[in-house]
């Protein structure tokens, strides 16, 4: 099970945004983040708990193993308020955290 | 650039089947993996199944499990999922996403579809 907190983040343009995504048992470096906007898709940010996928911003970065994760966007802009999920795979079967909203 | 559109989605009743489709473009098909995860109304995110690039050793969540199955039509780039014996449980936006690394099933989801509404009622 993945547990994304807060469930709200309620922040300013500019400002450091810090998710976290604990794992109630350990996936190793196997996690994932994932954005969404309303309305549409997600869109893979952070494979394998640090790796940006392609195009992904540098604000966006990712830490953490084990059990404690982080997704970390360093200088909020206005289209980064929206729905972040993590996601594991080191266990059968790949799941997805409740979710964390970042609004203004 | 990489697109896949899913269709077939709509209004079934329950105990009925639906098939959805999946159109890929933009990309090898034939080496890459496809999943199909669903998102219930107002509510998180749920892997459904997973159709390798060979079409081999297909993988399903236990909630579908016995009910749907997957396939794939490399010849028209095409995924489908067959949903049957449907409930209520089942109402969701069906995605389609492809895997991130070719021949391999890391489960990552790197490009995913618009979505497809199935509402069973």
């Amino acid at each position: 099970v993945l547990t994304q907190s807060p469930a709200t983040l309620s922040l300013s343009p500019g400002e450091r945004a810090t998710l976290s995504c604990r794992a109630s048992q350990s996936v190793g470096g196997y996690l994932a983040w994932y954005q969404q906007k309303p309305g549409q898709a997600p869109r893979l940010l952070i494979f394998d708990a640090s790796h940006r996928a392609s195009g992904v911003p540098a604000r966006f970065s990712g830490s953490g193993s084990a059990t404690d994760f982080t997704l970390t966007i360093s200088s909020l802009e206005p289209e980064d308020f929206v729905v972040y999920f993590c996601q594991q795979r080191s266990s059968w079967p790949p799941t997805f955290g409740g979710g964390t909203k970042v609004d203004i | 650039q990489v697109q896949l559109v899913e269709s077939g989605g709509g209004v079934v009743q329950p105990g009925r089947s639906l098939r959805l489709s999946c159109e890929a473009s933009g990309f090898t098909f034939s080496i890459f993996g496809i999943h199909w995860v669903r998102q219930a109304p107002g509510k998180g995110l749920e892997w459904v199944a997973f159709i390798p690039y060979d079409g081999s050793s297909n993988s399903y969540a236990d909630s579908v499990q016995g009910r749907f199955t997957i396939s794939r039509d490399t010849s028209k780039n095409m995924v489908y999922l067959q949903l049957n014996s449907l409930t209520t449980e089942d109402t969701a936006v069906y995605y389609c996403a492809k895997e991130l690394q070719s021949y391999q099933r890391l489960f990552y989801f790197d490009h995913w579809g618009q979505g497809t509404l199935v509402t069973v009622s």
